[in-house]
């Protein structure tokens, strides 16, 4: 496995600007995530795939944030009209089918994108 | 609903004793625990994970964990620590693969 991979590793962008982030789950991993973490604080759940499929959002995507997994492979995550408060690390993970030996409840974590609003 | 508290937020340890990271949980479901270290500038790295079985759970790094459900707790030992284990670790439950809940974490700092 390579690993989940994540684009750009750091985003510095003024307020008001849209930023975009891709992520490439561990191939064959059918289920993909996003969270976000601020400084001092753990990862919060914001979104979750399974294949091409949004099938949950929680309620900290707001309306500026959109994500999109076209093909059931790559993600994007878009935030729109950035503001200060979005200054977070976007982290993607990803996990396995379900199997009856819960290798389907593994989550693994890229290394995240830092995205700064000044 | 499903939360972590993870009760220490920092944790100053002196190279090769023993540490305890403590994580307690809450859950209306069955539940999966997992810990994640993250050094600085990283994302998480998974160092173990709780889904059925044995209530004594071993990782990577040396660290183990054991399943308390009596007590709903998941706390985290290294019998003798390295000054590389200085990083941030992170509880958290999983009610099922869809999404986890973290602690807040906890900054485990060693001493030379």
């Amino acid at each position: 496995d390579t690993g989940v991979s994540q684009n750009p590793r750091h985003k510095i962008t003024k307020r008001g600007q849209n930023v975009t982030f891709r992520c490439d789950p561990i191939s064959e991993h059918n289920r993909l995530y996003w969270y976000r973490q601020t400084l001092g604080q753990g990862p919060e759940f914001l979104t979750y795939f399974q294949n091409e499929a949004q099938l949950e959002k929680s309620r900290l995507l707001s309306d500026r944030f959109s994500a999109e997994r076209p093909k059931g492979s790559f993600s994007t995550l878009e935030i729109q009209r950035t503001e200060q408060g979005d200054s977070a690390m976007y982290l993607c993970a990803s996990s396995p089918r379900a199997t009856l030996t819960g290798s389907g409840n593994t989550i693994y974590f890229g290394e995240g994108s830092w995205l700064t609003v000044v | 609903a499903q939360s972590v508290t993870q009760l220490d937020s920092q944790v100053p340890v002196f190279e090769e004793a023993p540490v305890e990271l403590r994580c307690n949980y809450s859950s209306s479901v069955s539940v999966y625990l997992f810990w994640y270290v993250q050094y600085p500038n990283q994302g998480l790295q998974l160092l173990l994970k709780y889904l059925s079985g044995s209530t004594l759970v071993k990782g990577i790094n040396g660290f183990e964990a054991e399943f308390n459900k009596s007590q709903t707790s998941f706390h985290l030992r290294k019998p003798s620590v390295h000054i590389s284990d200085t990083a941030e670790y992170f509880c958290a439950v999983g009610g099922s693969a869809r999404q986890l809940t973290f602690g807040s974490g906890t900054q485990l700092t060693v001493l030379p």
